[in-house]
């Protein structure tokens, strides 16, 4: 069972270009959707939730598309500090059912 | 600050013994949960629990028990190591009513080697 998709990468990019990651997720009643950060060693931590509309927090613009069920995730102007892996994660249903984590797509920003 | 946190940071067991993995949060929260992450397989879903005594298997719970005595603390068991168990361990927690309302928090994971 794949619910949640992601490249794995990993994407190596220089110092201020832009990068985006791709999602897709299989459930098309899934609810709600959100960009996880893991760090080398360390825990999964939120970095945002995706928005119908569409959502920007600085750098980072997460965009939702229900119809073809993709999540997008991009980060403008990379910084050494955003090396590290980017989990996608899905709310299946409209219970409190558990998140559905993909398995992180790993980015390392080089100088 | 919500905090989890787990018991060990690393573990090193023998095959065949009786793993006891602990997990503590400090924010009331009524759901807990345990994942194992290995490269490539990225975080699975063993056992989660919505309430104190109540546990449901998640993805992969073969191999594992779960225990919820407190509301605070949720813990993991291996009742047989086996090698196929070394892997990272992470908890979680998070309030109860639609998980996608709630930001799930992570412990900082066990490193558990079975020799």
């Amino acid at each position: 069972r794949k619910e949640v998709e992601q490249d794995p990468g990993p994407f190596n990019v220089p110092e201020g270009a832009t990068v985006a990651f791709n999602c897709t997720y299989s459930n098309s009643a899934s609810q709600s959707f959100f960009w996880y950060r893991q760090d080398c060693r360390k825990e999964p931590k939120l970095l945002m939730s995706v928005y119908s509309s569409g959502n920007e927090d600085g750098r980072f613009t997460a965009q939702l598309n229900r119809a073809s069920q993709y999540i997008s995730l991009l980060i403008r102007d990379s910084k050494l500090s955003d090396s590290a892996t980017y989990l996608c994660v899905v709310d299946p249903s409209s219970g409190n059912t558990p998140l559905v984590f993909g398995k992180g797509t790993r980015l390392s920003v080089i100088a | 600050d919500v905090k989890v946190t787990q018991s060990s940071r690393y573990l090193v067991k023998r095959t065949g013994e009786k793993v006891f993995l602990e997990c503590v949060q400090d924010m009331d929260h009524e759901n807990m949960f345990w994942y194992r992450q290995d490269p490539g397989l990225g975080l699975r879903l063993i056992y989660f629990s919505y309430d104190v005594k109540m546990k449901e298997k998640g993805d992969i719970p073969e191999g594992y028990s779960v225990s919820r005595e407190k509301k605070e603390r949720f813990s993991l068991i291996l009742e047989s190591a086996s090698t196929n168990q070394t892997s990272m361990y992470l908890c979680a927690s998070n309030p109860s009513g639609r998980s996608s309302y709630n930001e799930q928090f992570f412990g900082p994971g066990t490193r558990l080697t079975v020799l």
